[in-house]
């Protein structure tokens, strides 16, 4: 199945600052997906990267607060824009997975973000 | 739109006991995917078991199986002979359509965390 590198895993950033992650898979994949997991909650989707084109966002979530990045169909790049104490989370980049053998999904291991 | 619904925030079991989580969820679909994972306090989602809507037969994966009843739209998970390390949350999620893929989103439940008594 594919590997998924995320980086980084953890940070501590100033309110104000951006903070952009990276996800590297080891195999071509069409789409990449990023979530929001908030403390203590379930998994919400950010949007939807595919490469070559602009990525599609989830409605509550915007472009100039979240950019992203596809350069290939091997990584991906989500930036958190002038970051607040809200934005403090786990952010997850995930991919379907032809490894997995029928829909099956694999996840980076997380970024989790401290805002202060 | 779908949504997936887990109506236990938190379970707890006795070690070497079953448990049994729920799931429901909510789609006009008659093709789809339905999937347990698991987030220990790692923070990495581990895919526990998947469940195709057109399968008839509860999927089982050694000591984790399901109940898939698709007319009642719900999907519980039964784990046997619980074990320390199933200490984990446990999300229910749903992936639209059997083509398309690399295309489709999964949609997430809120989770049930899950304690073991040692």
């Amino acid at each position: 199945s594919a590997v998924i590198s995320q980086k980084p895993s953890r940070d501590i950033c100033q309110r104000g600052t951006s903070l952009t992650i990276q996800c590297q898979v080891d195999s071509q994949v069409t789409m990449m997906f990023w979530y929001r997991q908030q403390p203590g909650q379930s998994l919400t989707l950010i949007a939807t990267a595919n490469q070559g084109s602009e990525a599609t966002y989830e409605s509550g979530f915007v472009i100039d607060k979240f950019p992203i990045s596809r350069p290939n169909l091997t990584f991906s790049t989500l930036t958190v824009s002038n970051m607040s104490p809200e934005d403090s989370s786990i952010y997850l980049c995930s991919v379907e997975d032809p490894g997995r053998g029928n829909y099956g999904y694999t996840f980076g291991s997380g970024t989790r973000l401290t805002v202060v | 739109a779908q949504t997936v619904t887990q109506s236990q925030p938190e379970m707890s079991v006795q070690e070497a006991e079953t448990v049994t989580l729920s799931c429901t969820y909510d789609t006009s679909e008659s093709d789809y995917y339905l999937f347990w994972y698991k987030q220990p306090p790692s923070r990495q989602m581990i895919l526990v078991i998947r469940q195709e809507a057109y399968k008839q037969q509860n999927a089982t994966e050694n000591r984790f199986s399901v109940n898939f009843q698709k007319a009642a739209k719900s999907f519980s998970l039964k784990i046997s002979d619980s074990q320390l390390g199933d200490a984990a949350m446990y999300f229910c999620a749903y992936r639209r359509g059997h083509q398309n893929f690399g295309n489709e989103k999964l949609t997430f439940g809120t989770g049930t965390r899950l304690t073991i008594i040692p």
